[in-house]
């Protein structure tokens, strides 16, 4: 079965510092999605990524996907205390997208 | 659009009871996923439904759940006999997707958690 693997599990960074955090995959990777989750609520899509070496930007967050499609990076330039929550990565983990695997999340606080 | 509702968004039960959860989708979407979400994990995938078929299980999903879409809109999750382990939030999330090949997001709803005491 795929597995992601999130890391850090945990970050603490200073409002207005540049962060990221990764999502690697034991099996190439038909569609990757990052999620953000606030505690005890849904998922907020943020954005998905299916071509080899993708790159796409939503205000300050950027997310890549490698070109060999096993790994994907999202960064936070300038962070907020609005960017805190929980960063998941998540997987289709077939060309069907049918069903998602996600990672173990990164919980993400920002000191004012 | 209003997104995905989920009903009720909390439930405590006493262990052996057994308890339905709602999910209304994106109007016109015509797949819905069930995830469930331990604390501190993320999601795992239960099941879904294209219109009113259900695809695809996972081995997660025992016995003791049942998943409904009878008109390939709302759907029902439901389990019976609850134990202590079933304690986690339910998510359920919509897409649309024209093929079966094709990557299309995934919407989720607030979730219900659920409280097996």
């Amino acid at each position: 079965s795929q597995e992601l693997e999130q890391s850090p599990q945990s970050l603490i960074v200073q409002e207005g510092k540049n962060l990221t955090i990764n999502c690697t995959s034991s099996k190439t990777l038909y569609g990757l999605y990052w999620y953000k989750q606030k505690y005890g609520e849904g998922l907020i899509f943020l954005m998905m990524l299916q071509k080899g070496g993708e790159e796409k930007s939503h205000e300050k967050i950027t997310a890549k996907l490698d070109e060999k499609k096993q790994q994907s990076s999202l960064h936070i330039t300038a962070s907020q205390p609005s960017h805190a929550g929980i960063y998941l990565c998540g997987a289709a983990i077939n060309n069907a997208g049918n069903m998602l695997t996600f990672g173990g999340g990164t919980r993400l606080m920002v000191k004012p | 659009d209003t997104g995905v509702s989920q009903d009720p968004r909390h439930k405590i039960t006493k262990r052996g009871q057994n308890v339905t959860f709602r999910c209304d989708p994106i109007s016109e979407h015509n797949r819905l996923y069930w995830y469930r979400q331990t604390l501190g994990q993320g999601p795992e995938f239960l099941t879904y439904f294209q219109n009113e078929a259900q695809l695809e299980k996972s081995r997660l999903l025992s016995d003791r759940f049942s998943a409904e879409r009878p008109k390939g809109s709302f759907s029902t999750l439901e389990i019976q006999r609850t134990e202590q382990g079933d304690s986690a939030m339910y998510l359920c999330a919509s897409s649309w997707t024209l093929t079966r090949d094709t990557q299309e997001t995934q919407y989720f709803g607030p979730g219900t958690r659920l409280l097996v005491l």
